[in-house]
Protein backbone atom coordinates (compact mmCIF):
# COMPACT_ATOMS: atom_id res chain seq x y z
CA UNK A 1 0.00 0.00 0.00
CA UNK A 2 1.39 3.24 -0.45
CA UNK A 3 2.42 5.71 2.13
CA UNK A 4 3.55 9.27 2.60
CA UNK A 5 5.72 10.58 5.42
CA UNK A 6 6.17 14.09 5.87
CA UNK A 7 8.89 14.94 8.32
CA UNK A 8 8.35 17.90 10.37
CA UNK A 9 4.98 19.19 10.78
CA UNK A 10 6.61 22.51 11.22
CA UNK A 11 9.03 24.29 9.21
CA UNK A 12 10.41 27.87 9.85
CA UNK A 13 12.31 30.35 7.71
CA UNK A 14 13.31 33.25 7.41
CA UNK A 15 11.99 36.00 4.55
CA UNK A 16 14.76 34.90 1.93
CA UNK A 17 15.97 31.75 3.17
CA UNK A 18 15.96 28.22 1.48
CA UNK A 19 12.87 26.36 1.87
CA UNK A 20 13.19 22.49 2.04
CA UNK A 21 10.15 20.59 2.83
CA UNK A 22 10.60 16.84 3.11
CA UNK A 23 8.65 14.22 1.64
CA UNK A 24 9.54 10.34 1.36
CA UNK A 25 6.70 8.13 -0.10
CA UNK A 26 6.34 4.47 -0.39
CA UNK A 27 5.41 2.70 -3.24
CA UNK A 28 4.86 -0.54 -4.83
CA UNK A 29 5.12 0.98 -8.10
CA UNK A 30 6.25 3.90 -10.19
CA UNK A 31 4.32 6.84 -8.66
CA UNK A 32 2.73 9.93 -9.40
CA UNK A 33 3.51 12.35 -6.96
CA UNK A 34 2.04 15.75 -5.95
CA UNK A 35 2.73 18.59 -3.42
CA UNK A 36 -0.48 20.66 -2.85
CA UNK A 37 -0.26 24.11 -0.83
CA UNK A 38 -3.36 25.25 1.90
CA UNK A 39 -3.42 29.14 2.68
CA UNK A 40 -6.00 29.35 5.93
CA UNK A 41 -9.12 29.09 4.99
CA UNK A 42 -8.97 27.59 1.42
CA UNK A 43 -9.32 24.58 -0.16
CA UNK A 44 -5.93 22.54 -1.63
CA UNK A 45 -4.31 23.77 -4.86
CA UNK A 46 -1.87 21.55 -7.35
CA UNK A 47 1.95 22.93 -6.60
CA UNK A 48 3.76 20.51 -8.98
CA UNK A 49 3.05 16.87 -10.15
CA UNK A 50 5.65 14.41 -11.05
CA UNK A 51 4.30 12.02 -13.82
CA UNK A 52 7.22 10.21 -15.73
CA UNK A 53 10.29 12.31 -17.56
CA UNK A 54 12.22 14.96 -16.44
CA UNK A 55 13.26 13.75 -12.40
CA UNK A 56 12.78 18.00 -10.89
CA UNK A 57 9.63 19.49 -11.68
CA UNK A 58 9.00 22.71 -11.72
CA UNK A 59 5.42 24.61 -10.11
CA UNK A 60 3.84 27.32 -9.84
CA UNK A 61 5.27 30.19 -7.25
CA UNK A 62 8.81 29.28 -7.64
CA UNK A 63 8.49 26.45 -6.14
CA UNK A 64 9.95 23.28 -7.61
CA UNK A 65 10.78 18.94 -5.99
CA UNK A 66 13.04 16.30 -7.48
CA UNK A 67 12.03 12.75 -7.60
CA UNK A 68 14.84 10.45 -6.25
CA UNK A 69 13.70 6.67 -6.88
CA UNK A 70 16.79 5.53 -4.69
CA UNK A 71 15.71 7.74 -1.93
CA UNK A 72 11.94 7.04 -2.38
CA UNK A 73 11.63 11.11 -1.92
CA UNK A 74 10.21 13.75 -3.51
CA UNK A 75 11.29 16.91 -1.31
CA UNK A 76 10.04 20.42 -2.00
CA UNK A 77 12.24 23.03 -2.22
CA UNK A 78 12.46 26.77 -3.00
CA UNK A 79 15.51 29.13 -2.97
CA UNK A 80 14.02 32.33 -1.53
CA UNK A 81 11.01 32.24 0.96
CA UNK A 82 8.70 34.83 0.89
CA UNK A 83 5.97 36.07 3.58
CA UNK A 84 3.51 34.91 1.27
CA UNK A 85 4.29 31.20 1.18
CA UNK A 86 2.87 30.98 4.64
CA UNK A 87 0.94 27.94 4.45
CA UNK A 88 0.17 24.41 4.97
CA UNK A 89 1.76 21.84 2.31
CA UNK A 90 0.93 18.29 1.73
CA UNK A 91 2.39 15.93 -0.42
CA UNK A 92 0.87 12.86 -2.00
CA UNK A 93 1.19 9.92 -3.84
CA UNK A 94 -1.44 8.15 -6.44
CA UNK A 95 -2.08 4.37 -5.84
CA UNK A 96 -1.59 2.07 -8.31
CA UNK A 97 -3.38 -1.16 -9.42
CA UNK A 98 -7.47 -1.07 -8.36
CA UNK A 99 -7.63 2.16 -6.64
CA UNK A 100 -5.34 4.08 -8.91
CA UNK A 101 -8.22 7.06 -8.66
CA UNK A 102 -7.10 7.25 -5.22
CA UNK A 103 -4.71 9.78 -3.82
CA UNK A 104 -2.98 9.50 -0.05
CA UNK A 105 -1.35 12.40 1.52
CA UNK A 106 1.09 13.18 4.66
CA UNK A 107 0.11 14.63 7.23
CA UNK A 108 1.19 18.25 6.27
CA UNK A 109 3.80 20.67 7.00
CA UNK A 110 3.03 23.78 8.20
CA UNK A 111 5.48 26.31 6.55
CA UNK A 112 6.48 29.74 8.87
CA UNK A 113 7.97 32.74 7.12
CA UNK A 114 9.42 35.26 9.70
CA UNK A 115 10.19 38.65 8.58
CA UNK B 1 -19.29 27.90 -11.44
CA UNK B 2 -15.74 27.87 -11.93
CA UNK B 3 -14.92 25.90 -8.94
CA UNK B 4 -15.29 23.25 -6.77
CA UNK B 5 -17.85 24.65 -4.32
CA UNK B 6 -18.96 23.74 -0.72
CA UNK B 7 -21.83 24.21 1.61
CA UNK B 8 -22.20 25.54 4.44
CA UNK B 9 -18.62 26.92 5.22
CA UNK B 10 -19.46 26.76 8.48
CA UNK B 11 -21.82 24.36 10.82
CA UNK B 12 -21.71 24.41 14.25
CA UNK B 13 -24.38 21.70 15.85
CA UNK B 14 -25.18 19.66 18.93
CA UNK B 15 -24.02 16.19 19.81
CA UNK B 16 -26.70 14.33 18.76
CA UNK B 17 -28.40 16.09 15.53
CA UNK B 18 -28.06 15.23 11.77
CA UNK B 19 -25.25 17.24 9.70
CA UNK B 20 -25.65 17.42 5.53
CA UNK B 21 -22.77 18.82 4.12
CA UNK B 22 -22.83 19.43 0.39
CA UNK B 23 -20.75 19.71 -3.10
CA UNK B 24 -20.99 21.22 -6.07
CA UNK B 25 -18.33 19.78 -8.56
CA UNK B 26 -16.31 21.49 -11.46
CA UNK B 27 -18.80 20.62 -14.25
CA UNK B 28 -18.09 17.83 -16.40
CA UNK B 29 -15.88 15.95 -13.40
CA UNK B 30 -17.26 12.93 -13.25
CA UNK B 31 -14.73 11.61 -10.00
CA UNK B 32 -15.50 13.59 -6.80
CA UNK B 33 -14.09 12.32 -3.51
CA UNK B 34 -14.68 13.48 -0.21
CA UNK B 35 -12.05 14.01 2.53
CA UNK B 36 -11.83 15.06 5.94
CA UNK B 37 -9.04 17.19 7.45
CA UNK B 38 -8.55 17.13 11.26
CA UNK B 39 -5.90 19.08 12.88
CA UNK B 40 -2.71 17.19 12.72
CA UNK B 41 -3.63 14.31 10.93
CA UNK B 42 -3.69 15.70 7.37
CA UNK B 43 -6.45 14.15 4.84
CA UNK B 44 -8.25 11.17 5.62
CA UNK B 45 -9.90 9.93 2.60
CA UNK B 46 -13.68 8.95 3.34
CA UNK B 47 -15.49 7.97 -0.19
CA UNK B 48 -15.00 8.02 -4.19
CA UNK B 49 -17.52 8.51 -6.69
CA UNK B 50 -17.74 7.72 -10.30
CA UNK B 51 -20.48 9.29 -11.95
CA UNK B 52 -23.19 8.53 -9.32
CA UNK B 53 -22.10 4.97 -8.26
CA UNK B 54 -19.49 4.74 -5.26
CA UNK B 55 -17.16 1.93 -5.84
CA UNK B 56 -15.17 2.88 -2.56
CA UNK B 57 -16.56 3.82 0.91
CA UNK B 58 -13.84 2.26 2.55
CA UNK B 59 -13.26 5.56 4.50
CA UNK B 60 -16.12 5.90 6.08
CA UNK B 61 -15.88 5.72 9.73
CA UNK B 62 -18.80 4.40 11.09
CA UNK B 63 -22.72 3.48 9.54
CA UNK B 64 -23.13 7.15 10.84
CA UNK B 65 -21.27 8.22 7.90
CA UNK B 66 -23.56 8.35 4.05
CA UNK B 67 -23.00 9.94 1.06
CA UNK B 68 -24.60 9.99 -2.36
CA UNK B 69 -24.50 11.57 -5.72
CA UNK B 70 -27.20 12.55 -7.90
CA UNK B 71 -27.13 13.22 -11.30
CA UNK B 72 -23.24 12.63 -11.64
CA UNK B 73 -23.09 16.14 -10.24
CA UNK B 74 -23.70 17.44 -6.70
CA UNK B 75 -22.95 15.41 -3.62
CA UNK B 76 -24.15 15.30 -0.06
CA UNK B 77 -22.58 13.61 2.83
CA UNK B 78 -24.31 13.53 5.64
CA UNK B 79 -23.22 12.26 9.08
CA UNK B 80 -26.08 11.27 11.45
CA UNK B 81 -26.19 11.60 15.35
CA UNK B 82 -22.51 13.54 15.39
CA UNK B 83 -20.23 12.87 17.87
CA UNK B 84 -17.43 15.20 19.29
CA UNK B 85 -14.69 13.22 16.97
CA UNK B 86 -16.83 14.39 14.22
CA UNK B 87 -15.23 17.95 14.92
CA UNK B 88 -13.10 18.15 11.57
CA UNK B 89 -12.90 20.18 7.84
CA UNK B 90 -14.72 18.26 5.21
CA UNK B 91 -13.11 18.63 2.14
CA UNK B 92 -14.65 17.89 -1.64
CA UNK B 93 -12.48 17.32 -4.52
CA UNK B 94 -13.26 16.56 -8.01
CA UNK B 95 -11.07 15.62 -11.50
CA UNK B 96 -11.87 14.56 -14.03
CA UNK B 97 -12.48 11.05 -15.48
CA UNK B 98 -9.12 9.58 -15.03
CA UNK B 99 -9.47 6.38 -17.33
CA UNK B 100 -7.03 3.88 -16.19
CA UNK B 101 -4.28 6.40 -15.21
CA UNK B 102 -3.29 7.00 -11.95
CA UNK B 103 -5.03 9.76 -10.36
CA UNK B 104 -4.37 13.32 -11.14
CA UNK B 105 -5.10 16.71 -9.82
CA UNK B 106 -7.68 17.09 -7.71
CA UNK B 107 -9.40 19.95 -7.56
CA UNK B 108 -11.03 20.93 -4.15
CA UNK B 109 -12.96 23.14 -2.27
CA UNK B 110 -12.98 25.16 0.44
CA UNK B 111 -14.38 23.19 2.50
CA UNK B 112 -17.10 22.65 5.54
CA UNK B 113 -15.66 23.54 8.87
CA UNK B 114 -18.37 21.20 11.06
CA UNK B 115 -17.88 21.58 15.27
CA UNK B 116 -20.43 19.62 17.56
CA UNK B 117 -20.76 20.18 21.02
Amino acid sequence: AQSVTQLGSHVSVSEGALVLLRCNYSSSVPPYLFWYVQYPNQGLQLLLKYTTGATLVKGINGFEAEFKKSETSFHLTKPSAHMSDAAEYFCAVSHSGGSNYKLTFGKGTLLTVNP
Amino acid sequence: GAGVSQSPSNKVTEKGKDVELRCDPISGHTALYWYRQSLGQGLEFLIYFQGNSAPDKSGLPSDRFSAERTGGSVSTLTIQRTQQEDSAVYLCASSPNQDRLPAGELFFGEGSRLTVL
